[in-house]
C-alpha cells in the first residue's frame, strides 16, 4: 500500500517564526487532507487539496500531486498552533495517514 | 448542527469485556470509518460503510463489529475486550468517498 513520510517529525518554534512542513507519499493519490489534531486530541480540517494552493488566514497549503508531495506553510505561529500535524492522502478512497509532525510553538 | 458525535468519552474495561462505540452524524453523509489511533501514530482504519446497511474492511479490522442500521449511526462493537485494543477511536463521515472527512472529539477506550 501508499507510503506516507512527513518531516519533520518534531519541530520547535518560537512564537512570530515561519515554518514548512513535508508530506512525500509513494504513490500517486486523488485527494489529500490536512489536520491538526491539538492537545486535548480533537482532529480538525485545515485543507482538503488535490493539487494546487489553498490559503486560510495564516496557514497555506500546496499539493505537487505529479511529483508526490505536499506542504503546509504555517506563518506567525502561535502558542495555539501546537499540537500534531498529519496529512493523509486519499487512496483507493480510504485516507492513509502519515505519523504526524509534532509541533510546539513557545511564547 | 452537531457534526459528528462519538459516545461514550471515555470507557474502562477488564480483558473479556463487551462493548459497544456508538457514532452519529447529523450531516446526511453516506459514508462513515471507524479508526484507531494508537500513541505516537497516525490514524488506522478499522471499518468503513458506504451506505446504510453496508459494511466494509479497513486495515486493521480484527476483533471488532460494526453496523449500519440507520444511515445516521454508525456502532464499533468489541466482542471480547483485548490490552491491545487500549486506544483512542475516531469516528469520521463524508459525502462521498472522495470528499472531505469530518471526524468526532474520539473515545478514549482502556482495557486492563
Amino acid at each position: 500500500g501508499i507510503q506516507v513520510e512527513q518531516s519533520p517529525p518534531d519541530l520547535i518554534l518560537q512564537e512570530g517564526a515561519n515554518s514548512t512542513l513535508r508530506c512525500n507519499f509513494s504513490d500517486s493519490v486523488n485527494n489529500l487532507q490536512w489536520f491538526h489534531q491539538n492537545p486535548w486530541g480533537q482532529l480538525i480540517n485545515l485543507f482538503y487539496i488535490p493539487s494546487g494552493t489553498k490559503q486560510n488566514g495564516r496557514l497555506s497549503a500546496t499539493t505537487v500531486a505529479t511529483e508526490r508531495y505536499s506542504l503546509l506553510y504555517i506563518s506567525s505561529s502561535q502558542t495555539t498552533d501546537s499540537g500534531v500535524y498529519f496529512c493523509a492522502p486519499y487512496n483507493t478512497d480510504k485516507l492513509i495517514f502519515g505519523t504526524g509532525t509534532r509541533l510546539q510553538v513557545f511564547p | 448542527n452537531a457534526g459528528v458525535t462519538q459516545t461514550p468519552k471515555f470507557r474502562v474495561l477488564k480483558t473479556g469485556q463487551s462493548m459497544t462505540l456508538l457514532c452519529a452524524q447529523d450531516m446526511n453523509h453516506e459514508y462513515m470509518y471507524w479508526y484507531r489511533q494508537d500513541p505516537g501514530m497516525g490514524l488506522r482504519l478499522i471499518h468503513y460503510s458506504v451506505g446504510e446497511g453496508t459494511t466494509a474492511k479497513g486495515e486493521v479490522p480484527d476483533g471488532y463489529n460494526v453496523s449500519r442500521l440507520k444511515k445516521q449511526n454508525f456502532l464499533l462493537g468489541l466482542e471480547s475486550a483485548a490490552p491491545s485494543q487500549t486506544s483512542v477511536y475516531f469516528c469520521a463521515s463524508s459525502r462521498d468517498s472522495k470528499e472531505t472527512q469530518y471526524f468526532g472529539p474520539g473515545t478514549r477506550l482502556l482495557v486492563l
